[in-house]
């Protein structure tokens, strides 16, 4: 149990164009999503926490007119990388926690693979 | 605040031979210690936590990990490693005291388990 769907696994995009990458909490009803960046061989860098019914909060440095996350549902939140350029070029992994279960550990999405042109 | 130290990038180890991950952490509130493991391009899946209770935790495949409140460390262990084993392994510490859920994550060991 306790399976988290990212998608895509991979997107390539051109420059200038917008992407959206989808977490969805398969079995389990996630209270909070989160968003991380991670160059490689670096560790996980929070980008935002994503609640439920309410606008996301955004760590310090990052855009959130650029990183636009929506929490619809316990079950989905998606990312969407807008007016992508090759900096925005990095592996985005989302996490979520179960609902009425904080001291259980995160359950990870498998991560997006993400090429700007 | 909270935060994590993993203060070895590299950790190489024979095959059969027992192995060590260090991780020391701080935290304001109760400390709630995990364990998680990524390979290639994939997410990270969970080994194993500390939340109360008995000090050393067993996890999955083999590993386990021993509370040190003293010391506020949580290092990981296994007794033989497996060439499978080689990943990349991280520390996590969540303020129990707080219903945020947000984890501070250490920066990595690479772990390389030789034949």
């Amino acid at each position: 149990g306790a399976v988290v769907s990212q998608h895509p696994s991979w997107v390539i995009c051109k420059s200038g164009t917008s992407v959206k990458i989808e977490c969805r909490s398969l079995d389990f009803q996630a209270t909070t999503m989160f968003w991380y960046r991670q160059f490689p061989k670096q560790s996980l860098m929070l980008m935002a926490t994503s609640n439920e019914g309410s606008k996301a909060t955004y760590e310090q440095g990052v855009e959130k007119d650029k990183f636009l996350i929506n929490h619809a549902s316990l079950t989905l939140s998606t990312l969407t990388v807008t007016s992508a350029h090759p900096e925005d070029s990095s592996f985005y992994i989302c996490s979520a926690l179960r609902q009425g279960a904080e001291s259980s550990p995160l359950h990870f999405g498998n991560g997006t693979r993400l090429t700007v042109t | 605040a909270q935060s994590v130290a993993q203060p070895e990038d590299q950790v190489n180890v024979a095959e059969g031979n027992p192995l060590t991950v260090k991780c020391t952490y701080s935290v304001s509130g109760n400390p709630y210690l995990f364990w998680y493991v990524q390979y290639p391009n994939r997410g990270l899946q969970f080994l194993l936590k500390y939340i109360t209770g008995d000090n050393l935790v067993k996890g999955s495949y083999g590993f386990e990990a021993e509370f040190n409140k003293s010391q506020t460390s949580f290092h990981l262990k296994k007794p033989s490693a497996l060439v499978s084993d080689s990943a990349l392994y991280f520390c996590a510490v969540r303020d129990g005291g707080t219903n945020a859920g947000k984890s501070t994550f250490g920066d990595g060991t690479t772990l390389t388990v030789k034949p």
